[in-house]
C-alpha cells in the first residue's frame, strides 16, 4: 500500500526567505514518482515540480527544489526566495509506475498550508 | 502543459436530484482519468478510476451506485452524483492522465456541488 505523510498542517515564512515542506512516504512499489502541486484559495491543483524513484539528481524548477533521500524515503519541496504569492496549500503526491503501460492512481498527503508575511 | 476542463466550476441543486460534472481533455487523449473529492480544509480523497470503454474502479467506501462515472470517450469522463445530499457538498476535482510512460496528471478546475 501507498501512503505520503505531511506533518506540517501550517507553516508561516517571511517574504524572500526559504522554507522547507515536509513530506515522507511509503510504498512497496519498485519504481514511483513523487509530486508536489500547489492549490490557492480558488482550487485549482497547480504542478510544481516532479521526482523520479531512479532520478539520479533532485529535480529543481525555478525557485522550486526537491529533496529527495530515497534511503530515508522523504522528498521535501524547497521553496526559495519566497514571495507574497506562494501562499497556498500545499500537496505532496506518489504514485506507483508502471512501465508496461498501466496507469496508477496519485495518492495525496494531508497538505500544508503556507503563509507567507510580509 | 496539457488542458484539463471541468465543468461547471460551481453548481447549486436540491436535495434529491442529480447533478453531473463533465472532465474533458482539450489537448490530448486521456486514458485514464481520476475523481477526487475534497473536503475544506483536506485532502484530496480519489474516489475512483476510470478507463476509457471500461468500467470505473472505486475506491473502498465509495458508493458506486451513487456516484456515477462514465468515461465513453478517450477525451470525456462524467461524475454524476445521484439523489444528492446535503453532505455530499464538496469540491470534485477531476485529472486525468495519457497513460502508458506519461508520469504527470493534469487537473481541471474543480467542481464545488452545494445541496440544500
Amino acid at each position: 500500500a501507498q501512503k505520503i505523510t505531511q506533518t506540517q498542517p501550517g507553516m508561516f515564512v517571511q517574504e524572500k526567505e526559504a522554507v522547507t515542506l515536509d513530506c515522507t512516504y511509503d510504498t512497496s512499489d519498485p519504481s514511483y514518482g513523487l509530486f508536489w502541486y500547489k492549490q490557492p484559495s480558488s482550487g485549482e491543483m497547480i504542478f510544481l515540480i516532479y521526482q523520479g524513484s531512479y532520478d539520479q539528481q533532485n529535480a529543481t524548477e525555478g525557485r522550486y527544489s526537491l529533496n529527495f533521500q530515497k534511503a530515508r524515503k522523504s522528498a521535501n519541496l524547497v521553496i526559495s526566495a519566497s514571495q507574497l504569492g506562494d501562499s497556498a496549500m500545499y500537496f505532496c503526491a506518489m504514485r506507483g509506475l508502471n512501465y508496461g503501460g498501466a496507469t496508477n492512481k496519485l495518492i495525496f498527503g494531508t497538505g500544508t498550508l503556507l503563509a507567507v508575511q510580509p | 502543459g496539457a488542458v484539463v476542463s471541468q465543468h461547471p466550476s460551481w453548481v447549486i441543486c436540491k436535495s434529491g436530484t442529480s447533478v453531473k460534472i463533465e472532465c474533458r481533455s482539450l489537448d490530448f487523449q486521456a486514458t485514464t482519468m481520476f475523481w477526487y473529492r475534497q473536503f475544506p480544509k483536506q485532502s484530496l480523497m480519489l474516489m475512483a478510476t476510470s478507463n476509457e470503454g471500461s468500467k470505473a474502479t472505486y475506491e473502498q467506501g465509495v458508493e458506486k451506485d451513487k456516484f456515477l462515472i462514465n468515461h465513453a470517450s478517450l477525451t470525456l469522463s462524467t461524475l454524476t452524483v445521484t439523489s444528492a445530499h446535503p453532505e455530499d457538498s464538496s469540491f470534485y476535482i477531476c485529472s486525468a492522465t495519457e497513460g502508458g510512460q506519461s508520469t504527470e496528471a493534469f487537473f481541471g478546475q474543480g467542481t464545488r456541488l452545494t445541496v440544500v
